[in-house]
């Protein structure tokens, strides 16, 4: 078993509309969630990160966390066409070690 | 300012040869951290420095990677007698420290083992 597993998609949503992302991880110790986006050929770039359980809020993005069923949410609201990315789940682990997910791919329809 | 750098950018080697990645953190940023990034795959931790201490060696894959950091800024990432497996995209890391929230990313480091 993965340690952070994602749907890899791809997710089409029509401009405007609400994108879902979901991530579930096996360590049940963790204590640092994270969403990263990538670009096409570019490096990984943080949206959001979540320590407590519950839901936090930045701008159209919302990451929720539910540390009882280890599952880690993105929802982007209003999405646009420059959502159209790759968006990766992060765990920090014990010893500092962080686990990636293999990435959700996203594409917003105009 | 200057983010995280990485040389080189694109690295075309032969199997068997040795090869030096080399990543220039954020100044100030005291965590570095090693990925490797495989087509269409996630990003595979490696290894993560505090300072030039590496706590957790056990990401590497195999004993032909070791990595260093000297003077709590640069690092390599060396890959001894490279095989094929090895061809990825090699990203670096940092962040202000252990805890910190935010790493930010090199441009990677693109590998090809022919």
């Amino acid at each position: 078993q993965k340690e952070v597993e994602q749907n890899s998609g791809p997710l089409s949503v029509p401009e405007g509309a609400i994108a879902s992302l979901n991530c579930t991880y096996s360590d049940r110790g963790s204590q640092s969630f994270f969403w990263y986006r990538q670009y096409s050929g570019k490096s990984p770039e943080l949206i959001m990160f979540i320590y407590s359980n519950g839901d936090k809020e930045d701008g159209r993005f919302t990451a929720q966390l539910n540390k009882a069923s280890q599952y880690v949410s993105l929802l982007i609201r209003d999405s646009q066409p420059s959502d159209s990315a790759t968006y990766l789940c992060a765990v920090n682990g014990a010893g500092n070690q962080f686990y990636f997910g293999t990435g959700t791919s996203l594409t917003v329809i105009p | 300012g200057a983010g995280v750098s990485q040389s080189p950018s694109n690295k075309v080697t032969e199997k068997g040869k040795d090869v030096e990645l080399r990543c220039d953190p954020i100044s100030g940023h005291t965590a570095l951290y090693w990925y490797r990034q495989s087509l269409g795959q996630g990003l595979e931790f490696l290894i993560y420095f505090q300072g030039n201490s590496a706590p957790d060696k056990s990401g590497l894959p195999s004993d032909r990677f070791s990595a260093e950091r000297t003077g709590g800024s640069v690092s390599t990432l060396t890959i001894q007698r490279t095989q094929q497996e090895d061809s990825a995209v090699y990203l670096c890391a940092s962040s202000l420290g252990r805890f910190s929230a935010e790493q930010f990313f090199g441009p990677g480091t693109r590998l090809t083992v022919l």
